[in-house]
C-alpha cells in the first residue's frame, strides 16, 4: 500500500543551525501538507503544496515538492527554540478521501 | 471564532468497554475527520465524514464507528476496548470533503485503557 516516509526521525540542533526534514511517497501525490505538533498539542497546518517542482516560503520555512510529485522537503534557517516539535508531511491515499501522515521528524533545538 | 472542540480531554476505561468522543468543528466546516494518534508516532486516519456520510475509512476493525449530526458534530465510537486503544484521538474539521483540503484539529481526547 501507499507509504509515506519522513527522516530523519529525531534531529537535535544548536540554536542558528538550520534543520531539514525529508518526506518520500511511494505513489504520486496530488498535494502534499505540512503540519507542526509542538510537545503536548495537537497538529497545526502550515502549508500545501500542489504544483509538481512547487517552492513555499514562510519566514525562515522553505517547502519543497519535488518534480514527481513523490517527495517533498521543509528546510528551516537559523532555527529557534519555538521551532520545537514534531513536523509531519501529509497526503490523499488512492481516493482522495483518506489521508496519510508520514512518521514525523521530531526537531530539538538547544538554546 | 472558536476552533475544533473534543470532549472529553481525558478519559480512563477498562477493557471491554465502549466509549464516545465528541467533536465540534470550526463553524462553516462541513467536514470531519477522525485520527488515533499513539505516542511517538504520526496520526492514523481512521474516518471522514461531510455531510452525515462516510466518506473515508481508514483501516480499523468494525468495533470503530462514527457518526455526523445535522448540525456537523461527530462522535467516534469504539467498543469492546483493548489494551491498544489507548491512543490520543485527534478530530479535524475541513471546509468540504476531500484530499486537498488543510486539516483543523482539536486538542484531543487522551484515553487510557487500563
Amino acid at each position: 500500500g501507499q507509504q509515506v516516509m519522513q527522516i530523519p526521525q529525531y534531529q537535535h540542533v544548536q540554536e542558528g543551525e538550520d534543520f531539514t526534514t525529508y518526506c518520500n511517497s511511494s505513489t504520486t501525490l496530488s498535494n502534499i501538507q505540512w503540519y507542526k505538533q509542538r510537545p503536548g498539542g495537537h497538529p497545526v497546518f502550515l502549508i500545501q503544496l500542489v504544483k509538481s517542482g512547487e517552492v513555499k516560503k514562510q519566514k525562515r520555512l522553505t517547502f519543497q515538492f519535488g518534480e514527481a510529485k513523490k517527495n517533498s522537503s521543509l528546510h528551516i534557517t537559523a532555527t529557534q527554540t519555538t521551532d520545537v516539535g514534531t513536523y509531519f508531511c501529509a497526503g490523499p491515499l488512492y481516493n482522495f478521501n483518506k489521508f496519510y501522515f508520514g512518521s514525523g521528524t521530531k526537531l530539538n533545538v538547544k538554546p | 471564532d472558536a476552533g475544533v472542540t473534543q470532549s472529553p480531554t481525558h478519559l480512563i476505561k477498562t477493557r471491554g468497554q465502549h466509549v464516545t468522543l465528541r467533536c465540534s468543528p470550526i463553524s462553516g466546516h462541513k467536514s470531519v475527520s477522525w485520527y488515533q494518534q499513539v505516542l511517538g508516532q504520526g496520526p492514523q486516519f481512521i474516518f471522514q465524514y461531510y455531510e452525515k456520510e462516510e466518506r473515508g475509512r481508514g483501516n480499523f476493525p468494525d468495533r470503530f464507528s462514527a457518526r455526523q449530526f445535522p448540525n456537523y458534530s461527530s462522535e467516534l465510537n469504539v467498543n469492546a476496548l483493548l489494551l491498544g486503544d489507548s491512543a490520543l484521538y485527534l478530530c479535524a474539521s475541513s471546509l468540504r470533503v476531500g484530499g486537498n483540503q488543510p486539516q483543523h484539529f482539536g486538542d484531543g481526547t487522551r484515553l487510557s485503557i487500563l
